[in-house]
């Protein structure tokens, strides 16, 4: 199975700042890494997809990056509806597997 | 609008079954490829199953594989998650979510239902 490792596990962040998360496959996995938005009790939603494009609605102070096995999901500013728990997620195999998330917490 | 409705989850002994359902509607359900995504307590997201627009093809988690069976009808739009053999393992949230195609991300997910296995 495709391991994915995201990095911080959790970050403390205040409103506007610029954020980023890493997330490295343990082999390539082409264009296919995925990230999705979690908040407390709601479903996963899915932001970015194919390593750098925007999901329909998404704003575009998101954005994604990398290629072959190392990927990153930035925020440029963060605004309050931003904090949550990132997943990153490969789909070029099965199965597909989930990054172990990223906790953005209010500083 | 796309939703998904899951339902089916409750609390159940090790050993036991349990059928979750997940009612689409918004979208040309035979069309597309669903899976079934689970969320332990305080982890992130597993998948574990999903199946082809069709039927015709299946994929398991190893962690259910053998257990657990995927199935659909798509004259009801609905999925189903066949759980037997149920584990204290197995306790998560269960999320049915539509596939947009092959190595596609997961588009759109239900709300969820809730699964509990213990004695």
């Amino acid at each position: 199975d495709v391991h994915m490792t995201q990095s911080p596990s959790s970050l403390s962040a205040s409103v506007g700042d610029r954020v980023t998360i890493t997330c490295r496959a343990s082999e390539t996995i082409d264009m296919y890494l995925n990230w999705y938005q979690q908040k407390p009790g709601k479903a996963p939603k899915l932001l970015i997809y194919h390593i750098s494009s925007l999901q329909t609605g998404v704003p575009s102070r998101f954005s994604g990056s990398g290629s072959g096995t190392d990927f990153t999901l930035t925020i440029s500013s963060l605004h309050p509806d931003d904090f949550a728990t990132y997943y990153c997620q490969q789909s070029f195999f099965i199965p597909r597997t989930f990054g172990r998330g990223t906790r953005v917490e209010i500083k | 609008e796309v939703q998904l409705l899951e339902s089916g989850g409750d609390l159940v002994h090790p050993g036991g079954s349990l059928r979750l359902a997940c009612s689409a509607s918004g979208f040309d359900f035979n069309n597309y490829p669903m899976s079934w995504v689970r969320q332990a307590p305080g982890k992130g997201p597993e998948w574990i199953a999903l199946i082809s627009g069709s039927g015709g093809r299946t994929d398991y988690a190893d962690s259910v594989k053998g257990r657990f069976t995927v199935s659909r009808d798509n004259s009801k739009n609905t999925l189903y998650l066949q759980m037997d053999s149920l584990r204290v393992e197995d306790t998560a949230m269960y999320y049915c979510a539509k596939d947009w195609g092959i190595s596609a991300p997961f588009d759109y997910w239900g709300q969820g239902t809730l699964v509990s296995v213990s004695s």
